[in-house]
């Protein structure tokens, strides 16, 4: 079946690069893809989200770049800080209502 | 302060003691939705409610049940507990929008739950 997946599950980082967390989706129907931070212990915490008729959005810090002909979503933060350690997923499908979530990237910010 | 509230945090229990995990949210919102996370899978959906009184089945309901008989309350019932029911939940909420579209997403802080 379809399915969201992550390229890499750990990512680790010095304080102060930047950091790609990459994600490869296989459902070339979905339309709105977001991207989630998860602190330890912690609920998924809405980070930035795009539409399939965008290919970039940038927030505070952070980037997500779409790429619908590989199905290649990824998300950049520049001057990582320590408070960016944590999971980060991604998640793709019509609506909130109806997403598929991926497995998540556990990003580690050495100072 | 806004915020989706979730009891139990942690939660040990044995296979066929029901159980209740309760929902609440304080930001009048129209739609909740309770969600498993198991590692390596992501977050699936088991129940959603798009308002009071009305419930749907998500991608793993099985096992399950799930009541919204008041706005800001939405529970998730075990009947039967299995071991196979171990895993972290989360209940989220949001504002509906037009049709099938919700808002963004706000999550409760999760609650783990372990089935001897």
């Amino acid at each position: 079946g379809e399915s969201v997946g992550l390229h890499l599950p750990t990512l680790s980082v010095q304080e102060g690069d930047n950091s790609i967390i990459n994600c490869a989706y296989s459902n070339s129907a979905s339309d709105y893809f977001i991207w989630y931070k998860q602190e330890s212990g912690k609920g998924p915490q809405f980070i930035i989200d795009i539409r399939s008729n965008m290919d970039k959005r940038q927030g505070q810090r952070v980037t997500v770049l779409l790429n619908k002909t590989v199905k290649h979503l990824s998300l950049q933060i520049a001057a990582t800080q320590p408070g960016d350690s944590a999971v980060y997923f991604c998640a793709e499908g019509p609506n909130n209502n109806d997403m598929r979530f991926g497995a998540g990237t556990r990003l580690t910010v050495k100072p | 302060e806004a915020q989706v509230t979730q009891n139990p945090r942690y939660l040990i229990t044995v296979t066929g003691k029901k159980l209740t995990v309760t929902c609440s949210q304080n930001m009048n919102h129209e739609y909740m939705s309770w969600y498993r996370q198991d590692p390596g899978l992501g977050l699936r959906q088991i129940y959603y409610s798009m308002n009071v009184e009305v419930t749907d089945k998500g991608d793993v309901p099985e096992g399950y049940k799930v009541s919204r008989k008041e706005k800001r309350n939405f529970p998730l019932i075990l009947e039967s507990p299995s071991p196979n029911q171990t895993s972290l939940y989360f209940c989220a909420s949001s504002s509906r929008l037009a049709g099938m579209d919700v808002g963004e997403l706000f999550f409760g802080e999760g609650s783990r739950l372990t089935v001897l």
